[in-house]
């Protein structure tokens, strides 16, 4: 597609539950990160990958959070055992390598955990 | 640590212009940008400068850079009520390709 997709757009779920989240990048893009933002907060980085090189995983919060990226295409991010501190949207972006800084955003998912 | 401050809100009146202010720490930065988010969506790029530019125009807005005190202002002239968005500042050090993020900046319309 022309731009970043994410899906689900909306998730619910209940406390203890797993989640996965997909991104498909712009076709090209070598980098893909992973962004949290809680309700009317900033972003918070969480997660790196650069085409084949080992991912910064330096803002994954916990251990229940890990996430997945197959070469230069599409990554998922799991949550396990979810809490509701962990409602949020995730938002994902993709870039380029000659211009590393002009993310390109999808949407996001909505992820509430009652 | 590398830090991006802006303030939280801006209100300003249809038609007169906005300044969103950023301050950052790094002095090694390459670019700076200033990305939008309008409600519901995802950050989409408004506009960059290289460190090595003071100005930078593109139609209505306008991009000054003050290297010596690390600030970096955006201007929009005749602001409308589509400019209603979180507006976020942010830097890449020069060895990194991590974007610094500001917490963003709401500009309210008044009518």
């Amino acid at each position: 597609g022309a731009g970043v997709s994410q899906s689900p757009s909306n998730k619910v779920t209940e406390k203890g539950k797993d989640v996965e989240l997909r991104c498909d990048p712009i076709s090209g893009h070598t980098a893909l990160y992973w962004y949290r933002q809680r309700l009317g907060q900033g972003l918070e980085f969480l997660i790196y990958f650069q085409g084949n090189s080992a991912p910064d995983k330096s803002g994954l919060p916990s251990d229940r959070f890990s996430a997945e990226r197959t070469g230069e295409s599409v990554s998922t991010l799991t949550i396990q055992r979810t809490q509701q501190e962990d409602s949020a949207v995730y938002l994902c972006a993709s870039s380029s390598a000659s211009r590393t800084g002009e993310l390109f955003f999808g949407e996001g998912s909505r992820l509430t955990v009652l | 640590g590398e830090d991006v401050e802006q303030s939280l809100f801006l209100s300003v009146r249809e038609g007169d212009s906005s300044v969103i202010n950023c301050t950052y720490t790094d002095s090694s930065s390459t670019y700076l940008y200033w990305y939008k988010q309008e409600p519901g969506a995802g950050l989409q790029l408004l506009t960059y400068i290289f460190s090595n530019m003071d100005m930078k125009q593109d139609q209505r807005l306008t991009v000054l850079l003050n290297k010596k005190d690390k600030h970096l202002s955006l201007r929009i002239a005749d602001t409308q009520t589509g400019d209603s968005a979180i507006y976020f500042c942010a830097e890449t050090p020069d060895s990194n390709y991590q974007l610094i993020w500001g917490a963003g900046t709401k500009l309210i319309i008044k009518p």
